[in-house]
């Protein structure tokens, strides 16, 4: 199956820094990303939808200011914490969506996850 | 507006015992239905899916799950459950005219000796 990167796998920063965490499609080329927010044993909540070349729709309840998202490329989603603070420390996942994948119209590839730490 | 519901919360099972994970869905027409597993710590990992057709599906790992529309229900079942399946298990929905998911609450499962 298609491989999905996330750079770093874990960062720790002081509160009031920015983080940016990288989404990288190893083989194919993801016109779509979904950027998800995990609480510790909960669910996955969907952030926002990263489209290529495009600005990226966020769900309701997300800051886009705080939570700044740029898909430069077929490959390359990041995702910027802005002014990070204690409550924003979570486990960020990201996924990707292959266009060529016959027959999935839904299938999404997983990220393995970014752990931040906001001290 | 799609949902998805997972009535477990905490499943323990025996190594070698059957293991059946429940979800439950609302949406207005025929979803895409998807079970992943997360083990701690990583991202999530498709077991497998449902998109139409044959309404039990079989995945990796030895798991399957089957559709039914009656009931609304998409449930996870594997014969015989090793170690290495404690993990988090998420079932998720999705539109046929919309590429996002929604995610149940998740239904953590432990195997004991």
């Amino acid at each position: 199956g298609a491989v999905v990167s996330q750079h770093p796998s874990w960062v720790i920063c002081k509160s009031g820094t920015s983080v940016k965490i990288e989404c990288r499609s190893l083989d194919f080329q993801a016109t779509t990303m979904f950027w998800y927010r995990q609480f510790p044993k909960q669910s996955l909540m969907l952030m926002a939808t990263s489209n290529e070349g495009s600005k990226a729709t966020y769900e309701q309840g997300v800051e886009k200011d705080k939570f700044l998202i740029n898909h430069a490329s077929l490959t390359l989603s990041t995702l910027t914490v802005t002014s990070a603070h204690p409550e924003d420390s979570s486990f960020y996942i990201c996924s990707a969506r292959d266009p060529q994948t016959a027959g999935a119209y839904n299938e999404q590839f997983f990220g393995p996850g970014t752990r931040l730490t906001v001290l | 507006a799609q949902s998805v519901t997972q009535p477990d919360i905490h499943i323990t099972v025996s190594e070698g015992a059957s293991l059946e994970l429940r979800c439950n869905y609302s949406y207005g027409a025929t979803p895409y239905l998807f079970w992943y597993v997360q083990s701690p710590g990583q991202g999530l990992q498709l077991l497998l899916k449902y998109f139409s057709g044959d309404t039990l599906v079989q995945g990796i790992k030895g798991f399957e799950a089957e559709f039914k529309r009656s009931q609304s229900s998409f449930n996870l079942r594997k014969p015989s459950v090793h170690w290495s399946d404690a993990a988090e298990y998420f079932c998720a929905v999705g539109p046929s005219n919309d590429y996002k998911l929604s995610f149940g609450a998740g239904t953590t499962v432990t195997v004991r000796a």
